[in-house]
């Protein structure tokens, strides 16, 4: 069985450019999470989808970032227009909806992204 | 909210030797999960371990097994016959139980060095 995926592994941009951030959930996990760590710092949840609804957006930080997750499946996480501040490793992470269970979550590699 | 805290930021064992990792969190739920994550170099994340709090047995997972303390909100990983393939950040995390999906919430792990 296929783990997370995460695309692209490395990302380097500009600030003020836009970067799209992609992850693939285990397959027939209806929930996915996105968690970021900045440089020295703790690892952070971002937000989680149900399917393709957001279930807890709390976690974002402002409204230069945009997730979406059409279709239920991979999803997708757009930082726009980037910030210096926005460096660091996004993770996804999925998990399956069991009715009555916490299951546990499972990782990606993460992406590290890279504003100059 | 929840907060989690790794006080030990870098740790080393000798191969063979035990080492325990500590972890304290603050909350005021009664039920939830806590885990302890490893981070391989340039690996992705994996769980180690988990402990639902309604238990008052000792989660064990072969070499490693956690110390649990409920009432002193303790959460301390001990890594027993340590090998090299044990160097990895290890991070800490909590969990609300509402029987389905939630996210972790993390502490800022601990890099463990285990030397040959």
């Amino acid at each position: 069985e296929a783990g997370v995926t995460q695309f692209p592994s490395h990302s380097v941009i500009e600030k003020g450019q836009t970067v799209t951030l992609r992850c693939d959930p285990i397959s027939g996990h209806d929930n996915l999470y996105w968690y970021r760590r900045v440089m020295g710092k703790e690892i952070k949840f971002l937000l989680h989808f149900v399917k393709e609804s957001k279930q807890d957006e709390s976690g974002m930080p402002n409204n230069r970032f945009l997730a979406e997750r059409t279709g239920g499946t991979y999803s997708t996480l757009k930082v726009q227009p980037a910030e210096l501040e926005d460096s660091g490793v996004y993770f996804c992470a999925s998990s399956p909806l069991l009715a009555g269970v916490t299951d546990t979550q499972y990782f990606g590699p993460g992406t590290r992204l890279t504003v100059l | 909210a929840q907060t989690v805290t790794q006080s030990q930021p870098e740790m080393s064992v000798q191969e063979a030797e035990t080492v325990t990792l500590s972890c304290t969190y603050d909350t005021s739920e009664s039920n939830y999960y806590l885990f302890w994550y490893k981070q391989p170099p340039s690996r992705q994340m994996i769980l180690v371990i988990r402990q639902e709090a309604y238990k008052q047995q000792n989660a064990t997972e072969n070499r490693f097994s956690v110390n649990f303390q409920k009432a002193a909100k303790s959460f301390s990983l001990k890594i027993s016959d340590s090998q090299l393939g044990d160097t990895a950040m290890y991070f800490c995390a909590f969990m609300k139980d509402n029987n389905a999906g939630n996210m972790l919430t993390f502490g800022g792990g601990t890099r463990l060095m285990v030397k040959p």
